[in-house]
């Protein structure tokens, strides 16, 4: 059975920073393009970023409103993806999902019940 | 620019069947999509990738209830045999190299 679960969400001030990890089992973590999705609340789904395996280049894409900001990351030693947030603002408020494509592509087959991430002073 | 459109709402009876568009613009008009469901306080759940053609690949356990279709730019999500636990927030996704982009989601209510 494929679980992703997300943790290290919380209350942080603006201008702060806060690391989200993400543990996987069930499936080839090594293979598995890795992704963060967020929801603010009211809103809808907004992806935030992404990083593909290390036999696809393990490279790494991200949404402009975090640009710069927000970087992603992988251990695939610990079957962990993280999601490093600096620079926070009120608008980054948001339940934040790790999501994955256990086959290496760009649609998601699996997600995680996601962490809280609030963003106030 | 890579753009989805949904309606915001739709509302259906217990028992009957709904179909939920998912619109690509113009210029991506051949791209597949993928489905996925949000019922309330949970994370979402992949139901299926739906190529232009209609050809759909749907996630572990989804019931046959759920199918996809294609016409033109549109994608559609068909949900037969309506049940309570399918009112939830429904959001097709596509993508590019470097982006991935949701629609606005569609919230169904199940009468």
């Amino acid at each position: 059975e494929v679980q992703l679960v997300e943790s290290g969400g919380g209350l942080v001030k603006p201008g702060g920073s806060l690391r989200l990890s993400c543990e996987a089992s069930g499936f080839t973590f090594s293979n598995a393009w890795l992704n963060w999705v967020r929801r603010a609340p009211g809103k809808g789904l907004e992806w935030v970023g992404r990083i593909k395996s290390k036999t696809d280049g393990g490279t790494t894409d991200s949404a402009a409103p975090v640009k710069g900001r927000f970087s992603v990351s992988r251990d695939d030693s610990k079957k962990t993806l993280y999601l490093q947030m600096n620079s926070l603002k009120a608008e980054d408020t948001a339940v934040y999902y790790c999501t994955t494509s256990t086959f290496g592509g760009y649609y998601f087959d699996y997600w995680g019940q996601g962490t809280l991430v609030t963003v106030s002073s | 620019q890579l753009i989805l459109t949904q309606s915001p709402s739709a509302s259906a009876s217990l028992g009957a069947s709904v179909k939920l568009t998912c619109t690509l613009d113009s210029g991506h008009s051949i791209y597949a999509i993928a489905w996925h469901q949000q019922q309330a306080e949970r994370g979402p759940r992949y139901l299926m990738k739906l190529n232009s053609d209609g050809s759909h690949t749907k996630g572990d356990g989804i019931p046959d209830r759920f199918s996809g279709s294609s016409s033109g730019a549109a994608r559609h999500l068909n949900i037969s045999s309506l049940q309570s636990e399918d009112e939830a927030d429904y959001y097709c996704q596509t993508w590019d190299t470097e982006i991935v982009v949701f629609g606005g989601g569609t919230k169904l209510t199940v009468l």
